[in-house]
């Protein structure tokens, strides 16, 4: 069965640059997560979205990032102006319906490299 | 401000015995507890839980145990294999869907 995928699986690119993060969740999991995970540290939540519901954002590091999900699947994670301290590996994770309880399942993340 | 700790970023131990991995808490409004575990170049995948209702939850080899008192969990696995070296990731949540990490603790199973 298709776990959460994301492309690209590496990406490098300048100081200055924008890019864009693809996440294909697991097929009828309709909460999305976006965490990255800087080197040395431990995973580090950005947003969730859940259903057709407002997007929790409230980790979003700035308004540099941002991040959308398309017809309450696939979802794409946008940062603007790159510098080098985004530079991490940028993890998605989805899980079945509001609930305190469901496990989150992760896609194996891209790396962002800016130079 | 780190509400979940892992205070030991590496574990090193004999195939065959116990692994203790520890993680402590800040934020008494966490009802529900999670352990990961990663490969290298993968993403995090789902080991064992625990509410808060508990102190304990086993799954085979592996074993939680919350003191909510104490703000504490563990993870116990015995007997650790040599598949078992990974990293080690204690995540909590508590009313809001994220998970809060910690940083991770490195576990070698030695043959």
């Amino acid at each position: 069965g298709a776990g959460v995928s994301q492309s690209p699986s590496n990406k490098v690119t300048e100081k200055g640059k924008d890019v864009e993060l693809r996440c294909d969740p697991i097929s009828g999991h309709t909460a999305l997560y976006w965490y990255r995970q800087s080197l040395g540290q431990g995973l580090e939540f950005l947003i969730y979205f859940q259903g057709n519901s407002a997007p929790d954002k409230s980790g979003l590091p700035s308004d540099r990032f941002s991040a959308e999900r398309t017809g309450g699947s696939v979802s794409t994670l946008t940062i603007q102006r790159t510098q080098q301290e985004d530079s991490a590996v940028y993890l998605c994770a989805s899980s079945l319906a509001f609930s305190s309880y469901n496990e989150q399942f992760f896609g194996p993340g891209t790396r962002l490299t800016v130079l | 401000d780190q509400q979940v700790k892992q205070n030991s970023p590496s574990l090193s131990v004999q195939e065959g015995r116990i692994s203790i991995l520890n993680c402590d808490y800040t934020n008494s409004m966490f009802d529900y507890f999670l352990w990961y575990k990663k490969y290298p170049a993968e993403g995090p995948t789902f080991l064992i839980s625990i509410s808060s209702i508990k102190d304990k939850n086993e799954d085979g080899r592996f074993t939680v145990f919350l003191n909510k008192s104490a703000k504490h969990l563990s993870l116990h696995i015995v007997p650790s294999q040599p598949g078992d070296s990974a990293v080690y990731f204690c995540a909590a949540k508590g009313g809001a869907q994220k998970l809060v990490f910690g940083q991770g603790t490195r576990l070698t199973i030695n043959p």
